[in-house]
């Protein structure tokens, strides 16, 4: 089982519509929780950080957290065609010092 | 201007040559990272320093090493010992405390080629 597992899409959502990103960690004791978006040939860039159960939000993206589920997602609402992306899950588990990456989703908007 | 600069953007290697990637950061951070990705691949951990002076083995160090002798640069070498090094190399950094600990922050990344 990986650490950090997300379906590598590709994910198609047409434009206006909302995208819905999953990730489920394996490290019961993860305590930090982080979605990065990356543009083809591109860094990653991080957009969400979350630290608590439940929803954060920031514009159009919002973050769910389920600890007893060990599951983390990305909402992204109005999708616009610069959305499309690969988005990285990341989750700092038991060990203070790093994080571990998600394989990634591809998500495209269609216009 | 506050950020994460790597050099050269684009490398290209010969068989048997060690090149070093370089990485700088003005953010005050006192951890950073170097990475691997590979097409259509996740990020895999080679190295991390979380102090000046002190570095640990990532996932998949073999046939790479760096050093961190300032705080504000931790340079990767990649020697002839690594057998497959092809790949986008990203470097990172962050703070060790607080609440955003560990919100890794990227460089630009360098794209290295053997040929």
């Amino acid at each position: 089982q990986k650490e950090v597992e997300q379906n590598s899409g590709p994910l198609s959502v047409p434009e206006g519509a909302i995208a819905s990103l999953n990730c489920t960690y394996s490290d019961r004791v993860s305590q930090s929780f982080f979605w990065y978006r990356q543009y083809s040939g591109k860094s990653p860039e991080l957009i969400m950080s979350i630290y608590s159960n439940g929803d954060k939000e920031d514009g159009r993206f919002t973050a769910q957290l389920n600890k007893a589920s060990q599951y983390v997602s990305l909402l992204i609402r109005d999708s616009q065609p610069s959305d499309s992306a690969t988005y990285l899950c990341a989750v700092r588990g038991s060990s203070a010092s790093k994080i571990i990456f998600g394989s990634g989703t591809r998500l495209s908007i269609r216009p | 201007d506050g950020g994460i600069t790597q050099s050269p953007k684009y490398l290209f290697r010969k068989e048997g040559q060690n090149v070093t990637l370089s990485c700088e950061q003005n953010l005050n951070h006192d951890a950073m990272y170097w990475y691997r990705q590979d097409p259509g691949q996740g990020l895999r951990l080679i190295y991390y320093s979380q102090i000046v002076n002190d570095f640990q083995k990532g996932d998949i160090a073999e046939g790479y090493s760096v050093s961190r002798e300032k705080k504000e640069s931790f340079p990767l070498t990649v020697t002839s010992a690594q057998k497959n090094p092809t790949a986008f190399y990203l470097c990172a950094s962050a703070l060790t405390g607080g609440a955003a600990y560990n919100e890794q922050f990227f460089g630009p990344g360098t794209r290295l080629t053997v040929l």
